[in-house]
């Protein structure tokens, strides 16, 4: 078991530029979520996706943000246009039966 | 809103048991405690959950008081390795509810 796996690990772009995170879920999950997490606010959920669906995206801190997952095998987190406040840890999250989460490595996102 | 409140910090001896407190008065029937923790620059960590009953596995003990209004979670032996983050969190069985992490309390272990 790979465990829920992201890419980038890190990632380091220009403010005004699109910023896209990946996010494999561990096979046979059908929960997947999305935290980001900084010094000031901690960990943050964003969004959160059941067997595919959006359900619940009032984390996401504006119109910049969107998540998508087009199978249970993936899903991205986009951020179009990045500013530097958008700097952070992103976490991704999978869960079978929303009973214990599994958590990857994070993409450490810098925005100069 | 946090559900819980847990001490900012603690120090455990190498080898000795730590014992992390938490405090959930407004936990509801059906709310299960979690207890979750994030080793630097690592993702969080499921440790251990229950509900009424204390319950151990191969990581941590969890002690719910009957009223269930706080818990414990107890490492039997802390090692260096065990230095962290520890989240405690309410949170409802299945999808009631989803993992919202307060503050937590950080955890050092010194040899």
């Amino acid at each position: 078991d790979a465990g829920v796996i992201q890419s980038p690990r890190h990632e380091v772009t220009e403010m005004g530029q699109e910023v896209t995170l990946r996010c494999k879920p561990i096979s046979g999950h059908n929960s997947l979520f999305w935290y980001r997490q900084t010094m000031m606010r901690g960990l943050e959920l964003l969004i959160y996706f059941n067997n595919n669906v959006p359900i619940d995206d009032s984390g996401m801190p504006e119109d910049r943000f969107s998540a998508k997952m087009p199978n249970a095998s993936f899903s991205t987190l986009k951020i179009q246009p990045s500013e530097p406040r958008d700097s952070a840890v992103y976490f991704c999250a999978s869960s079978s039966q929303d009973i214990t989460y599994t958590f990857g490595s994070g993409t450490r996102l810098t925005v100069v | 809103d946090a559900k819980t409140t847990q001490p900012t910090s603690m120090d455990c001896a190498e080898g000795r048991a730590a014992n992390l407190p938490c405090n959930h008065s407004t936990i509801s029937g059906n709310e299960y405690v979690y207890w979750y923790r994030q080793i630097h620059s690592q993702g969080p960590q499921y440790i251990i959950h229950g509900l009424k009953n204390n319950e151990t596995n191969e990581m941590a003990s969890l002690i719910i008081t009957e009223d269930r209004k706080s818990s414990t979670l107890i490492l039997p032996h802390a090692t260096l390795r065990d230095t962290a983050v520890y989240y405690c969190i309410v949170k409802g069985g299945g999808s009631q509810g989803n993992l919202i992490f307060g503050k937590g309390t950080k955890l050092s272990v010194k040899p």
